[in-house]
Protein backbone atom coordinates (compact mmCIF):
# COMPACT_ATOMS: atom_id res chain seq x y z
CA UNK A 1 0.00 0.00 0.00
CA UNK A 2 1.69 3.37 -1.39
CA UNK A 3 1.87 6.02 1.16
CA UNK A 4 1.16 9.82 1.45
CA UNK A 5 3.03 11.05 -2.46
CA UNK A 6 3.43 14.08 -2.80
CA UNK A 7 4.89 15.86 -6.39
CA UNK A 8 7.41 17.69 -6.89
CA UNK A 9 9.96 16.79 -3.78
CA UNK A 10 11.78 20.40 -4.96
CA UNK A 11 10.23 23.31 -6.56
CA UNK A 12 11.72 26.58 -7.45
CA UNK A 13 9.89 29.68 -8.63
CA UNK A 14 10.63 33.13 -9.21
CA UNK A 15 9.04 36.13 -7.26
CA UNK A 16 5.79 36.66 -8.55
CA UNK A 17 5.65 33.21 -10.29
CA UNK A 18 2.87 30.36 -9.19
CA UNK A 19 3.83 27.36 -7.34
CA UNK A 20 1.37 24.22 -7.33
CA UNK A 21 2.03 21.50 -4.87
CA UNK A 22 0.04 18.04 -5.23
CA UNK A 23 -0.66 15.51 -2.88
CA UNK A 24 -2.22 12.17 -3.18
CA UNK A 25 -3.35 10.39 0.01
CA UNK A 26 -3.25 6.83 0.92
CA UNK A 27 -5.50 4.35 -0.50
CA UNK A 28 -8.60 4.66 1.24
CA UNK A 29 -8.29 8.06 2.88
CA UNK A 30 -11.06 10.54 2.44
CA UNK A 31 -8.96 13.52 4.84
CA UNK A 32 -6.24 15.43 3.56
CA UNK A 33 -3.92 18.14 5.69
CA UNK A 34 -1.40 20.80 4.66
CA UNK A 35 1.72 21.68 7.54
CA UNK A 36 4.41 24.07 6.36
CA UNK A 37 7.76 23.98 7.92
CA UNK A 38 9.68 27.30 7.75
CA UNK A 39 13.89 26.37 8.45
CA UNK A 40 14.60 25.33 11.78
CA UNK A 41 11.30 25.34 12.81
CA UNK A 42 8.08 22.99 13.11
CA UNK A 43 5.47 22.24 11.27
CA UNK A 44 2.53 24.59 11.15
CA UNK A 45 -1.03 23.77 10.18
CA UNK A 46 -2.20 25.09 7.23
CA UNK A 47 -5.58 23.57 5.98
CA UNK A 48 -7.70 20.26 6.55
CA UNK A 49 -9.64 19.23 3.58
CA UNK A 50 -12.26 16.52 3.12
CA UNK A 51 -13.15 15.57 -0.74
CA UNK A 52 -14.87 18.69 -2.19
CA UNK A 53 -14.70 20.32 1.13
CA UNK A 54 -12.55 22.48 3.15
CA UNK A 55 -12.95 21.83 6.68
CA UNK A 56 -10.69 24.17 8.77
CA UNK A 57 -8.40 26.64 7.05
CA UNK A 58 -7.62 29.04 10.09
CA UNK A 59 -4.05 28.27 9.36
CA UNK A 60 -3.76 29.36 6.38
CA UNK A 61 -2.70 33.03 5.07
CA UNK A 62 -5.35 35.11 4.19
CA UNK A 63 -4.26 36.03 0.31
CA UNK A 64 -2.23 34.41 -2.32
CA UNK A 65 -2.76 30.93 -0.66
CA UNK A 66 -5.56 28.07 -1.57
CA UNK A 67 -6.68 24.52 -1.24
CA UNK A 68 -8.30 21.95 -3.03
CA UNK A 69 -9.44 18.74 -3.25
CA UNK A 70 -11.50 17.76 -5.88
CA UNK A 71 -13.56 14.92 -6.29
CA UNK A 72 -11.07 12.83 -8.28
CA UNK A 73 -7.13 13.32 -8.45
CA UNK A 74 -4.84 14.95 -6.05
CA UNK A 75 -5.10 17.91 -3.30
CA UNK A 76 -3.56 21.19 -4.77
CA UNK A 77 -2.16 24.07 -2.26
CA UNK A 78 -1.82 26.68 -5.01
CA UNK A 79 0.79 29.43 -3.82
CA UNK A 80 -0.17 32.97 -6.21
CA UNK A 81 3.06 35.52 -6.89
CA UNK A 82 5.37 33.45 -4.64
CA UNK A 83 7.64 35.81 -2.59
CA UNK A 84 11.09 34.68 -0.61
CA UNK A 85 8.80 34.30 2.12
CA UNK A 86 6.93 31.67 1.18
CA UNK A 87 10.28 29.13 1.24
CA UNK A 88 9.45 26.37 3.00
CA UNK A 89 8.62 22.86 3.59
CA UNK A 90 5.46 21.78 2.45
CA UNK A 91 4.21 18.77 3.93
CA UNK A 92 0.95 16.80 3.29
CA UNK A 93 -0.98 14.28 5.18
CA UNK A 94 -3.96 11.79 5.36
CA UNK A 95 -6.16 9.77 7.27
CA UNK A 96 -8.99 7.48 6.91
CA UNK A 97 -11.35 9.41 8.33
CA UNK A 98 -15.06 8.46 8.95
CA UNK A 99 -14.91 5.37 10.62
CA UNK A 100 -12.33 4.79 12.72
CA UNK A 101 -11.99 5.37 16.42
CA UNK A 102 -8.94 7.59 15.66
CA UNK A 103 -7.56 9.61 12.84
CA UNK A 104 -3.93 9.05 13.05
CA UNK A 105 -2.03 11.15 10.27
CA UNK A 106 0.34 9.99 7.88
CA UNK A 107 2.40 12.29 6.30
CA UNK A 108 4.49 12.54 2.75
CA UNK A 109 7.98 13.61 1.92
CA UNK A 110 7.49 16.82 1.24
CA UNK A 111 7.44 19.33 -1.12
CA UNK A 112 11.13 21.94 -0.97
CA UNK A 113 9.96 25.34 -1.90
CA UNK A 114 12.31 27.67 -3.13
CA UNK A 115 12.02 31.00 -3.95
CA UNK A 116 14.74 33.12 -6.19
CA UNK B 1 -5.86 27.42 22.93
CA UNK B 2 -3.45 24.06 22.31
CA UNK B 3 -0.06 24.53 22.31
CA UNK B 4 2.96 22.08 22.61
CA UNK B 5 6.46 23.14 24.34
CA UNK B 6 9.66 20.94 23.60
CA UNK B 7 12.77 21.51 25.26
CA UNK B 8 15.13 23.15 22.99
CA UNK B 9 18.02 21.91 21.07
CA UNK B 10 20.48 20.85 20.16
CA UNK B 11 21.11 17.94 22.21
CA UNK B 12 24.26 16.27 21.82
CA UNK B 13 25.13 12.76 23.75
CA UNK B 14 27.42 9.98 23.07
CA UNK B 15 26.49 6.46 21.82
CA UNK B 16 25.10 4.08 25.08
CA UNK B 17 23.68 7.61 26.58
CA UNK B 18 20.27 8.08 28.25
CA UNK B 19 17.95 10.53 26.84
CA UNK B 20 15.25 12.54 27.90
CA UNK B 21 13.81 15.10 26.12
CA UNK B 22 10.86 17.35 27.48
CA UNK B 23 7.73 18.21 26.33
CA UNK B 24 4.73 19.84 28.15
CA UNK B 25 1.46 20.72 26.93
CA UNK B 26 -1.63 23.11 27.41
CA UNK B 27 -4.94 21.92 25.38
CA UNK B 28 -8.60 21.66 26.96
CA UNK B 29 -10.55 18.75 26.84
CA UNK B 30 -8.23 15.47 26.43
CA UNK B 31 -6.30 15.36 23.51
CA UNK B 32 -3.92 12.57 22.29
CA UNK B 33 -0.32 13.27 22.39
CA UNK B 34 2.58 12.40 19.73
CA UNK B 35 5.98 12.08 19.12
CA UNK B 36 7.15 12.44 15.34
CA UNK B 37 10.77 11.95 14.34
CA UNK B 38 12.10 13.31 11.37
CA UNK B 39 15.14 12.21 9.82
CA UNK B 40 17.47 14.35 7.67
CA UNK B 41 15.86 15.07 4.30
CA UNK B 42 13.07 13.05 4.89
CA UNK B 43 9.35 13.38 6.10
CA UNK B 44 8.04 12.90 9.50
CA UNK B 45 7.14 9.19 11.24
CA UNK B 46 5.14 8.49 13.79
CA UNK B 47 7.36 7.57 16.77
CA UNK B 48 4.66 6.84 19.88
CA UNK B 49 1.39 7.93 20.82
CA UNK B 50 -0.63 7.77 24.02
CA UNK B 51 -4.23 8.79 24.02
CA UNK B 52 -5.22 8.89 27.28
CA UNK B 53 -3.87 9.83 30.89
CA UNK B 54 -1.16 7.34 31.93
CA UNK B 55 -0.86 5.32 28.45
CA UNK B 56 2.74 5.16 28.00
CA UNK B 57 3.69 5.08 24.08
CA UNK B 58 7.10 3.06 22.85
CA UNK B 59 8.86 2.34 20.16
CA UNK B 60 12.24 1.42 18.70
CA UNK B 61 13.34 1.70 22.57
CA UNK B 62 11.21 5.32 23.23
CA UNK B 63 9.08 5.72 25.74
CA UNK B 64 6.71 8.77 26.50
CA UNK B 65 4.18 8.42 28.98
CA UNK B 66 0.99 10.88 29.34
CA UNK B 67 0.68 12.72 32.31
CA UNK B 68 -2.70 14.50 32.89
CA UNK B 69 -1.42 16.25 36.45
CA UNK B 70 1.74 18.20 34.99
CA UNK B 71 0.56 17.96 31.33
CA UNK B 72 3.95 16.20 30.17
CA UNK B 73 5.30 13.82 27.81
CA UNK B 74 8.69 13.56 28.36
CA UNK B 75 10.40 11.66 25.51
CA UNK B 76 13.20 8.62 26.88
CA UNK B 77 15.33 6.17 25.93
CA UNK B 78 17.30 3.94 28.26
CA UNK B 79 20.71 3.78 25.42
CA UNK B 80 20.97 5.99 21.64
CA UNK B 81 22.98 5.04 19.18
CA UNK B 82 23.79 6.67 16.35
CA UNK B 83 21.02 6.39 14.07
CA UNK B 84 19.06 7.85 16.95
CA UNK B 85 20.31 11.41 15.54
CA UNK B 86 17.36 13.36 13.92
CA UNK B 87 14.66 15.94 15.00
CA UNK B 88 12.20 14.85 17.19
CA UNK B 89 8.88 17.16 17.30
CA UNK B 90 6.46 16.39 20.12
CA UNK B 91 2.49 17.37 18.94
CA UNK B 92 -0.90 16.92 20.23
CA UNK B 93 -4.23 16.36 18.31
CA UNK B 94 -7.52 18.15 20.50
CA UNK B 95 -9.59 15.30 19.38
CA UNK B 96 -8.90 11.70 19.93
CA UNK B 97 -12.37 10.41 18.07
CA UNK B 98 -11.88 13.10 15.48
CA UNK B 99 -10.17 14.01 12.75
CA UNK B 100 -8.85 17.31 13.19
CA UNK B 101 -5.11 19.42 13.05
CA UNK B 102 -2.19 18.26 14.76
CA UNK B 103 -0.27 21.09 16.78
CA UNK B 104 3.62 20.62 16.83
CA UNK B 105 6.56 21.63 19.24
CA UNK B 106 9.03 23.59 17.43
CA UNK B 107 11.42 20.34 17.60
CA UNK B 108 14.62 18.95 19.17
CA UNK B 109 17.73 18.36 17.14
CA UNK B 110 19.22 15.27 18.64
CA UNK B 111 22.69 14.59 17.74
CA UNK B 112 24.32 11.12 18.51
CA UNK B 113 28.36 11.08 18.47
CA UNK B 114 29.71 6.99 18.37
Amino acid sequence: NAGVMQNPRHLVRRRGQEARLRCSPMKGHSHVYWYRQLPEEGLKFMVYLQKENIIDESGMPKERFSAEFPKEGPSILRIQQVVRGDSAAYFCASSQGSGSSYNEQFFGPGTRLTVL
Amino acid sequence: GNSVTQMEGPVTLSEEAFLTINCTYTATGYPSLFWYVQYPGEGLQLLLKATKADDKGSNKGFEATYRKETTSFHLEKGSVQVSDSAVYFCALSPSYSSASKIIFGSGTRLSIRP
